[in-house]
């Protein structure tokens, strides 16, 4: 099915430990992003990338890196985990930048626990 | 800054009733409103998307509408069924405090249950 696909869905990582966030879309889309929600909380822009080989700062981006390879992948890096790292991380992308035309599609989520 | 407000936090209603959901922001300025439906442990599904020089959408039971110069959008859902049981997002684009970026800034949803 076409759609985003996330990978882990769940993880836990020790502090200090590193890990990358998978994220590939087959909807040939050319803008993604990665969103972190917190409990009671909206989701938080963390880094987004409007084409392969350009990324950028969203809202919250401290303690994360991103690259974008190709258009299908964008990975979002965790070098020193901390536990304010603990969190649902989302991966979207758009036809349109920021969803201006059609709207966003999300994947289905990586839930991560910092100890 | 945009802030994005949805009412009521927590809605529980008998199966077959007719709802609404209501959703505020704060800077008329949109391109577009989304509603999202996220269910326990999953990712967000679009719902519905208005753009702003729409006043509503309608697919099958549900129907979003918005009122971009009062800042409101409310979701209707009809004949409600426990399937619906979910939280419900609304999300508005527009942009950023500097002016030159696109923005997507999230309410922090509606939590519905449908009792049968």
């Amino acid at each position: 099915n076409a759609g985003v696909t996330q990978t882990p869905k769940f993880r836990i990582l020790k502090i200090g430990q590193s890990m990358t966030l998978q994220c590939t879309q087959d909807m040939n889309h050319n803008y993604m992003y990665w969103y972190r929600q917190d409990p009671g909380m909206g989701l938080k822009l963390i880094y987004y990338s409007v084409g392969a080989g350009i990324t950028d700062k969203g809202e919250v981006p401290n303690g994360y890196n991103v690259s974008r390879s190709t258009t299908e992948d964008f990975p979002l890096r965790l070098e020193l985990a901390a536990p304010s790292q603990t969190s649902v991380y989302f991966c979207a992308s758009s036809y349109s930048v920021h969803g201006t035309g059609f709207g966003y599609t999300f994947g289905s989520g990586t839930r991560l626990t910092v100890v | 800054k945009q802030e994005v407000t949805q009412i009521p936090a927590a809605l529980s209603v008998p199966e077959g009733e007719n709802l609404v959901l209501n959703c505020s922001f704060t800077d008329s300025a949109i391109y577009n409103l989304q509603w999202f439906r996220q269910d326990p442990g999953k990712g967000l599904t679009s719902l519905l998307l208005i753009q702003s020089s729409q006043r509503e959408q309608t697919s099958g039971r549900l129907n979003a509408s918005l009122d971009k110069s009062s800042g409101r959008s409310t979701l209707y859902i009809a004949a409600s069924q426990p399937g619906d049981s979910a939280t419900y997002l609304c999300a508005v684009t527009g942009v950023d405090s500097g002016g030159s970026n696109y923005k997507l800034t999230f309410g922090k949803g509606t939590l519905l249950t449908v009792n049968p």
